[in-house]
């Protein structure tokens, strides 16, 4: 596997399950990313991680919740999601967290709640 | 005003043509700009990075930087249908060093 890696692709829950998203990162970067993109609207950050260590919780709601176990893997732990938190959550990766290490981006889960 | 602003488009340009994307920000210490392609129901590809002022080349694409006037473009060269896509205009600014802001994209269609 190379670059960055996520799954499930597609995922569909009801408002009451818990599900977990899982990303890993091929690229030995030391910083980790969630992103949500709903329709239309720019990318919001969610969740950075640095070496493992959460440096930004960007206002998140607590039906969301991150884990960073190392440096190559970060999942988002969900329940009692709403309707509105459908949307694509990628995860991004780069080298360093300040200066301009580039992020690159997995290929995305595709969240539908019901 | 919006962190960065780009027309949401379409743009409409013919294979062969150059297509011209702009994107403006609020933000004027922000140091570091990229590009990134995204396709439909595809995650985001980088193409461009610049940091400096100026033009920037690769391969068919160009980033012009100009950081007095806060703006930032992407020219594409001889557009192909395989362009077709949304490019999103990432900046990431000194006071938020590892924040990464986009703008909501630009999406392009290239007709053959």
């Amino acid at each position: 596997e190379t670059g960055v890696t996520q799954t499930p692709r597609h995922l569909v829950m009801g408002m009451t399950n818990k599900k977990s998203l899982k990303c890993e990162q091929h690229l030995g970067h030391n910083a980790m990313y969630w992103y949500k993109q709903s329709a239309k609207k720019p990318l919001e950050l969610m969740f950075v991680y640095n070496f493992k260590e959460q440096t930004e919780n960007n206002s998140v709601p607590s039906r969301f919740s991150p884990e960073c176990p190392n440096s190559s893997h970060l999942f988002l732990h969900l329940h009692t999601l709403q309707p509105e938190d459908s949307a694509l959550y990628l995860c991004a990766s780069s080298e360093r967290l300040a200066g301009g290490y580039e992020q690159y981006f997995g290929p995305g889960t595709r969240l539908t709640v019901t | 005003q919006k962190e960065v602003e780009q027309n949401s488009g379409p743009l409409s340009v013919p294979e062969g043509a150059i297509a011209s994307l702009n994107c403006t920000y609020s933000d004027r210490v922000s140091q570091s700009f990229f590009w990134y392609r995204q396709y439909s129901g595809k995650s985001p590809e980088l193409i461009m990075s610049i940091y400096s002022n100026g033009d920037k080349e690769d391969g068919r694409f160009t980033a012009q930087l100009n950081k007095a006037s806060q703006y930032v473009s992407l020219l594409i060269r001889d557009s192909q249908p395989s362009d077709s896509a949304t490019y999103l205009c990432a900046l990431r600014s000194t006071l938020n060093d590892y924040k990464l802001s986009f703008g909501a994209g630009t999406t392009v269609t290239v007709r053959a």
